[in-house]
């Protein structure tokens, strides 16, 4: 099986401007959750997908969006970009999130830089 | 909200020694804890993992412990290796919410 994809890997935006990060998920899972990774803060968690729904959501302001389609597919939104919102961005599939078979497999993460 | 401590933040040890890696967690409904590695550029994967009804797992060098009451687990790595080295994450995780919790990680260097 494909592991889960990301794009694009790098990003270079300035502030003020939006940014959407893209996701496609191990073929079968159906749950999708985003993370932002920054050298200080480690690993936090933004929002959780599941059959098109959000599910779960972090402590994140509204500037951060996301949505999921049909396929399972994810996007995820940055309005308004700050200098603090340069990161790794992960996303991590699993099977059902919530259930019992909940492994999350991690993506390769997209790079955003904000100038 | 909740929180994951995970200790120490950094571990230096040398090759064939033994290291431990600590996580407290605050959540008391997280029943699935998993334990992943980061390798520098590379992407969180999976090692091993532990469920809140299982009380120690072990993966040839690689073991986990639980204990529920204390709401407390370790990642035990026993015969380090320079391979080894990488940043080592754990997390909390309530599958019935569908929440999930990280520590903040720890990196470990193995030197030769």
């Amino acid at each position: 099986k494909a592991g889960v994809t990301q794009t694009p890997r790098y990003l270079i935006k300035t502030r003020g401007q939006q940014v959407t990060l893209s996701c496609s998920p191990i073929s079968g899972h159906r749950s999708v959750s985003w993370y932002q990774q920054t050298p200080g803060q480690g690993l936090q968690f933004l929002f959780e997908y599941f059959s098109e729904t959000q599910r779960n959501k972090g402590n994140f302001p509204g500037r951060f969006s996301g949505r999921q389609f049909s396929n399972s597919r994810s996007e995820m939104n940055v309005s308004t970009l700050e200098l603090g919102d340069s990161a790794l961005y992960l996303c991590a599939s699993s099977l059902e999130g919530g259930r019992a078979k909940d492994t999350q497999y991690f993506g390769p993460g997209t790079r955003l830089t904000v100038l | 909200g909740e929180n994951v401590e995970q200790h120490p933040s950094t571990l230096s040890v040398q090759e064939g020694d033994s290291a431990v890696i600590k996580c407290t967690y605050s959540d008391s409904a997280s029943n699935y804890f998993p334990w992943y590695k980061q390798e520098l550029g590379k992407r969180p994967q999976l090692i091993i993992d532990i469920r809140s009804n299982v009380g120690e797992k072990k993966d040839q060098r690689i073991a986990v412990t639980l204990n529920k009451t204390a709401k407390h687990f370790s990642l035990h790595i026993t015969e380090t290796q320079p391979e080894d080295s990488a940043v080592y994450f754990c997390a909390a995780i309530n599958t019935n919410a569908g929440k999930s919790t990280f520590g903040d990680g720890t990196t470990l260097t193995v030197k030769p």
